[in-house]
């Protein structure tokens, strides 16, 4: 029944140490999203796909990547993970166009832990 | 200044209270905007659209005003499960991303 999820629910790395976290969605949505969200704080827009097309944000660090390999998987890379790292990772989908386009709908996030 | 502005409270209010949060967005030609719901450790889900005209969803009633650059939130018999955080959210023309406030944290209290 779920429609986006995501994997791990819980990560804990050790500094410099890479991970991928992942985001796989049943929706067919168009566009996934990646949003970095601290505590008390906006979720911040890391990087989008619509289809193929890749859009990162313009202050997204060079450290974190990511790769959507076809329409129902997304991946986060964080090259080095820092403490300044340390976060919850919501995935998130939408249509992309016509009635909704703009709804999004989360993943239950990927919180990481940065030792 | 921040393209999307919150009041962050905590708003403490009783059951059965009326409580109301206005949000304001930077950029005039904005086009949709939304309120998330969010509660503590979980994911943002959906509450509502907000459309020019002003819509209603059972106790909730969002409202758009262009000329000043707001949106608000009206919850009316505030519930306990009602305790949240209630995120804004505004898609600009031109751009496909949505922008999110910080959210104002809402605490309903017995």
């Amino acid at each position: 029944d779920a429609m986006v999820i995501q994997n791990p629910r819980y990560q804990v790395t050790q500094f410099g140490k890479p991970v991928t976290l992942s985001c796989s969605q049943t929706l067919n949505h168009n566009v996934m999203y990646w949003y970095q969200q601290k505590s008390s704080q906006a979720p911040k827009l890391l990087f989008h796909y619509y289809d193929k097309d890749f859009n990162n944000e313009a202050d997204t660090p060079d450290n974190f990547q990511s790769r959507r390999p076809n329409t129902s998987f997304c991946f986060l890379d964080i090259r080095s993970p820092g403490l300044g790292d340390a976060a919850m990772y919501l995935c998130a989908t939408s249509r992309g166009t016509g009635s909704g386009a703009n709804v999004l709908t989360f993943g239950a996030g990927s919180r990481l832990t940065v030792l | 200044r921040k393209e999307v502005e919150q009041d962050p409270g905590p708003f403490n209010v009783p059951e059965g209270a009326t409580v109301a949060f206005n949000c304001t967005y930077s950029n005039s030609a904005s086009q949709s905007f939304f309120w998330y719901r969010q509660d503590c450790r979980k994911e943002p889900k959906l509450l509502m659209s907000v459309y020019s005209s002003g819509n209603e969803d059972g106790r909730f009633t969002a409202q758009l005003n262009r000329a000043s650059q707001y949106i608000s939130l009206l919850i009316r018999d505030s519930k306990l499960s009602d305790s949240a955080t209630y995120l804004c959210v505004v898609k600009d023309t031109g751009r496909r991303a949505l922008t999110f406030g910080s959210g104002t944290r809402l605490q309903v209290q017995p």
